[in-house]
């Protein structure tokens, strides 16, 4: 099978803490994108991280990659109620994008 | 900022019936690629397309699916005879590469067959 996981499945935080979502692969892997699904919307792409990189930041995000590991981490800090969403890593392998199950993580206000 | 955009963004059919989602992918790309989300569910390949062929399908991709590109901006995902199971939200999405480069993705085509 060419699935991974995401742990944690659900995450629940109060407003200004920060959020960690894991990912895991099977494959090799050209990058791993982040993306971020509302509620019954499209994907929005939040970061992508190359295989020869090994951290990345965007504003308040950060995603790390360990290749030799399989695995991808992604940090929200300071999170906001707006960021309540369901998150999904991706890795690019083969020709084709293959999605993880994702983390649906609750920020309260 | 381009997007990916498609077309209808909810579509009801009766089982059997013949459905064309429609994807205008962004301009100046050209790999395109189209993606399912059963309610509740992962999201999963279904089909890429370059250079007018197919370059990579999966299992799902049956011979009840087709992708066309009709003109220079469209790309289209028919679905020949509808069942249940095909009930879904389907991504169409772009990229300028087809590896190392971000894929952009629609606002999704909700299909409820009934």
């Amino acid at each position: 099978s060419q699935q991974g996981e995401e742990d944690p499945q659900a995450l629940s935080i109060q407003e200004g803490e920060n959020a960690t979502m894991n990912c895991s692969y099977k494959t090799s892997i050209n990058n791993l994108q982040w993306y971020r699904q509302n509620s019954g919307r499209g994907l929005v792409h939040l970061i992508l991280i190359r295989s020869n990189e090994r951290e990345k930041h965007s504003g308040r995000l950060r995603v790390t990659l360990d290749t030799s590991k399989k695995s991808s981490s992604l940090l929200i800090t300071a999170s906001r109620a707006a960021d309540t969403a369901s998150y999904f890593c991706a890795w690019l392998g083969y020709g084709k994008l293959t999605f993880g199950q994702g983390t649906i993580l609750t920020v309260h206000p | 900022e381009p997007e990916v955009t498609q077309t209808p963004s909810h579509q009801v059919t009766q089982m059997g019936q013949e459905v064309i989602l429609r994807c205008v992918p962004i301009s100046n790309h050209l790999y395109f690629y189209w993606y399912r989300q059963i309610l509740g569910q992962k999201v999963e390949f279904l089909v890429s397309f370059y250079n007018n062929e197919i370059s990579e399908k999966s299992e799902i991709f049956d011979d009840q699916f087709s992708v066309e590109r009709p003109d220079g901006s469209n790309f289209t995902l028919k679905i020949r005879s509808t069942k249940l199971e095909d009930s879904a939200m389907y991504f169409c999405a772009s990229s300028d590469q087809g590896s190392g480069n971000t894929i952009y993705f629609g606002e999704g085509s909700w299909l409820t067959v009934v």
